[in-house]
């Protein structure tokens, strides 16, 4: 069945570099996301990546895909204590791209000052 | 307002009773979506609207779970006779169209069940 895996915690010093990986498995996704979640919000679109692309940059966050093996990547340059929050990697259902989407469990990002 | 509503925020409820959950998509968008998360975990699918039927309900855990959608605008998920594994934060989502890339999320309704 379809399944999307993440680590579940990272901790990093504010200025670093962050990188959050994501696997899928479902080799018909359309479309593969991040999404932000901030404590007692509802979920933030970050960025997203079409699946015949291999990379997308946006600023400070820069998307690795790697189809073969099923894995994405978010790099978060030069990472700030307001980017502490919960990233949810998703894949779109199929190829029919619906709008259902299969979602990880979230990586728990902590930017200590 | 500019983003998706729902209402209520929060919510606690007595094991066996029914509750309704509401959401007002973004004015214009045509598919509207239920997503519920449990405490410490990703997203479940449970429905998507494209205008007001449903063409997949697949993600509705049993049938005592239920929505509507109405003029194509706001839709309500029902949920009978509650129980405590019901507890979490359902999430509504909408897009322009269907399978639009963009999906944008209510912050959602905290359902406690006791």
């Amino acid at each position: 069945g379809e399944d999307v895996e993440q680590s579940l915690f990272l901790s990093v010093r504010e200025g670093d570099s962050s990188v959050i990986n994501c696997t899928y498995t479902d080799s018909s996704s359309t479309y593969l996301y991040w999404y932000k979640q901030e404590p007692g919000a509802g979920l933030q679109l970050l960025t997203y990546i079409f699946s015949n692309m291999d990379m997308k940059q946006d600023q400070r966050l820069t998307v690795l895909l790697n189809k073969k093996d099923k894995h994405l990547s978010l790099r978060i340059a030069d990472t700030q204590t307001g980017d502490s929050a919960i990233y949810f990697c998703a894949e779109s259902h199929g190829s029919s791209n619906t709008g259902k989407l299969i979602f990880g469990q979230g990586t728990t990002l902590q930017v200590k000052p | 307002g500019a983003g998706v509503s729902q209402s209520p925020s929060n919510k606690v409820t007595e094991k066996g009773k029914d509750v309704e959950l509401r959401c007002d998509p973004i004015s214009g968008h045509t598919a509207l979506y239920w997503y519920r998360q449990r405490l410490g975990q990703g997203l479940e699918f449970l429905i998507y609207f494209q205008g007001n039927s449903a063409p997949d309900k697949s993600g509705l855990p049993s049938d005592r779970f239920s929505a509507e959608r109405t003029g194509e605008s706001v839709s309500t998920l029902t949920i009978q006779r509650t129980q405590q594994e019901d507890s979490a934060v359902y999430l509504c989502a909408s897009s322009p169209r269907q399978g639009g890339e963009k999906l944008f999320f209510g912050s959602g309704t905290q359902l406690s069940v006791l």
